[in-house]
């Protein structure tokens, strides 16, 4: 199975300045036709989770354009370049190349 | 607008049973692979199944094969969840999660939640 491990699992942030969580898979999330199933998910409090981006870099719709994610193959990053009070919450990694699919422990994202 | 209301959670005893009910609406359920995942109080998330567009292809975590049956109707736009043999480790959050148009995890609408209860 793989697994997904993200850092820092709690991130204490000041408003307006920038954040970045990392994710690692324990194997390629690459098919071979070069799609990777790599996706962020905040959690904010009391509220189910929502996607923010997915196949690692592409923004969903609404979601604010100072999320972004990057990497490829086993590592992933998600940044917030100017964090703002409505960010607190929890942020997932999750894959959905693999059988059985899987989340990362998840961050915690502070003000 | 899509939308996913789950539906069926409750307190239910060791060794019971619950069948959670997935409302989906705003898309063509048919054309889509369906999920359920979990979420234990105070922790993270944790995958619990899949079914195909057609319902022909099902599958399980580990953790709840052969207890759990996931099931689809395509005419009332609903996913369900069987839970049968229910533990204390059941106790959860389920999550109703649209997939994609492949087998792939695009989980890109998640419902508000039910919450399931196991205890004596």
């Amino acid at each position: 199975d793989v697994v997904m491990t993200q850092s820092p699992l709690s991130l204490p942030v000041t408003l307006g300045q920038p954040a970045s969580i990392s994710c690692r898979s324990s194997q390629s999330l690459v098919l071979s036709d070069g799609r990777t199933y790599l996706n962020w998910l905040q959690q904010r409090p009391g509220q189910s989770p929502r996607r923010l981006i997915y196949k690692v870099s592409n923004r969903d719709s609404g979601v604010p354009d100072r999320f972004s994610g990057s990497g490829s193959g086993t590592d992933f990053t998600l940044k917030i370049s100017r964090v703002e009070a409505e960010d607190v919450g929890v942020y997932y990694c999750m894959q959905g190349t693999h059988w059985p699919y899987s989340f990362g422990q998840g961050t915690k994202l502070e003000i | 607008e899509v939308q996913l209301v789950e539906s069926g959670g409750g307190l239910v005893q060791p060794g019971g049973s619950l069948r959670l009910s997935c409302a989906a609406s705003g898309f063509t359920f048919s054309s889509y692979w369906m999920h359920w995942v979990r979420q234990p109080p105070g922790k993270g998330l944790v995958y619990v199944s899949r079914i195909s567009f057609d319902g022909t292809t099902t599958t399980y975590a580990d953790s709840v094969k052969g207890r759990f049956t996931i099931s689809r109707d395509d005419a009332e736009n609903t996913l369900y969840l069987q839970m049968n043999s229910l533990r204390a480790e059941d106790t959860a959050i389920y999550y109703c999660v649209r997939g994609g148009l492949t087998i792939y995890g695009d989980f890109d609408y998640w419902g508000q939640g039910t919450l399931v209860t196991v205890s004596s």
